[in-house]
């Protein structure tokens, strides 16, 4: 079974210009997290779906963020305009309903963002 | 503020050591706790996990201890060994499972061979 799948893997990009990352989560996977990496201040969650729903978006920084989920099958977060304090590493993650309890999520391989 | 804490950004030990990572947090309306590990250019995998109905549980080599009263917990691995070296995230959740995890910032391990 094929896991959850982020494009594009790496992305720069100037600094005013659009960005926008895909996801694909595991099917039957009710739950869709959008999570983004960062030295300073390790994984933060940006926004989280449940039913393609958005539930929480508090840790959406700014406006210029905004994420998507027009289907069980597919997510965005977009960009707009990107800024260089934007660079870091944008995981997706996915969590089956059979795991709500545990809380256990499967994460995508990861969107690196640079921005010039 | 930070929920949930790793204050040790790095940590190295000697293969067939014990490693012991720990992570601290604040909200007490946390009831589970997991660790997961992370190679570089891959994502976050899950490695272990406890309730806050118990104070241990072991998998292997990895055990998770958990002390409530402190709002602490740590991951020992025992013994370590070199492919254990990556990044080890704290993570915590609250209620059904419904709310998102609130992860830490991670502590580097590296097992010296």
């Amino acid at each position: 079974d094929a896991g959850v799948i982020q494009s594009p893997r790496h992305e720069v990009t100037e600094m005013g210009q659009e960005v926008t990352l895909r996801c694909k989560p595991i099917s039957g996977h009710d739950y869709l997290f959008w999570y983004r990496q960062t030295m300073m201040r390790g994984l933060e969650l940006l926004i989280y779906f449940n039913n393609n729903v958005p539930i929480d978006d508090s840790g959406m920084p700014e406006d210029r963020f905004s994420a998507k989920m027009p289907n069980a099958s597919f997510s965005t977060l977009k960009i707009q305009p990107s800024e260089p304090r934007d660079s870091a590493v944008y995981f997706c993650a996915s969590r089956s309903p059979g795991l709500a309890g545990t809380g256990e999520l499967f994460f995508g391989e990861g969107s690196r963002l640079t921005v010039l | 503020d930070q929920q949930v804490k790793q204050n040790s950004p790095s940590l190295s030990v000697q293969e067939g050591r014990i490693s012991i990572l720990n992570c601290d947090y604040t909200n007490s309306m946390f009831d589970y706790f997991l660790w997961y590990k992370k190679y570089p250019a891959e994502g976050p995998t899950f490695l272990i996990s406890i309730s806050s109905i118990k104070d241990k549980n072991e998998d292997g080599r990895f055990t998770v201890f958990l002390n409530k009263s402190a709002k602490h917990l740590s991951l020992h691995i025992v013994p370590s060994q070199p492919g254990d070296s990556a990044v080890y995230f704290c993570a915590a959740g609250a209620g059904t499972g419904r709310r998102a995890l609130t992860f830490g910032s991670g502590t580097r391990l590296q097992v010296q061979p």
